[in-house]
């Protein structure tokens, strides 16, 4: 069975940086691609970042390029993603998904909330 | 960057109904590289339907995907209880990936 499992949420103040962190296990980890996916309290879904099985090659929305980074220990089964200059809109709930197609499965998710 | 509309925004049926939600797509998505996922509140979204029509394992088959280009459908051909949730559109052609705003399927 597919897990994936994210941790490394919390608060934090704007400007400030948090690292998640996505345990995954029960698949071929280095054959995949891998993505974040956020979702703000009461909103939609919104696509953070993507990053290639190797992790040579990775990809940013807009809204976070140049401030998160996406990378990945194929050796450990993990990813992570480094989250710097922190903003209140980057208030979430972060969750790791399997592919950058059709993201499949989703990791139960860790809400990192950004507030003074 | 690929605009996804979703249609409409809350959908008042009743168990046993057929549901049919729409996504509309500011430019044609190849491929079909679009998926539906479904979301319970407090719970992760899964995966319905992938490459527009196929569904994912273990998704039963009262939920249908169609369309191509830029017009997508979903259907839930009778409501079940458990169907009771909001729905997002999701194309894989083009990056950045993206998302419609969903559609909340409510209990009429």
């Amino acid at each position: 069975e597919v897990q994936l499992v994210e941790s490394g949420g919390g608060l934090a103040q704007p400007g400030e940086s948090l690292r998640l962190s996505c345990a995954a296990s029960g698949f071929t980890f280095i054959a995949y691609a891998m993505s974040w996916v956020r979702q703000a309290p009461g909103k939609g879904l919104e696509w953070v970042s993507g990053i290639s099985d190797s992790g040579d090659n990775t990809f940013y929305a807009n809204s976070v390029k140049g401030r998160f980074t996406f990378s990945r220990d194929n050796s450990k089964n993990m990813l992570y993603l480094q989250m710097n200059s922190l903003r209140a809109e980057d208030t979430a709930v972060y969750y790791c998904v399997k592919g950058f197609g059709a993201f499949d499965p989703w990791g139960q998710g860790t809400l990192v909330t950004v507030s003074s | 960057e690929i605009v996804l509309t979703q249609s409409p925004g809350t959908l008042s049926l009743s168990p046993g109904e057929r549901a049919t939600l729409s996504c509309r797509a500011s430019q044609s998505v190849t491929s079909r590289n679009l998926a539906w996922h479904q979301q319970k509140p407090g719970q992760a979204p899964r995966l319905l339907i992938y490459g527009a029509s196929t569904r994912a394992t273990g998704i039963p088959d009262r939920f249908s995907g169609s369309g191509s280009g830029t017009d997508f459908t979903l259907t839930i051909s009778r409501l079940e209880p458990e169907d009771f949730a909001v729905y997002y559109c999701q194309q894989y052609a083009n990056s950045p990936r993206t998302f419609g705003q969903g559609t909340k399927v409510e209990i009429k």
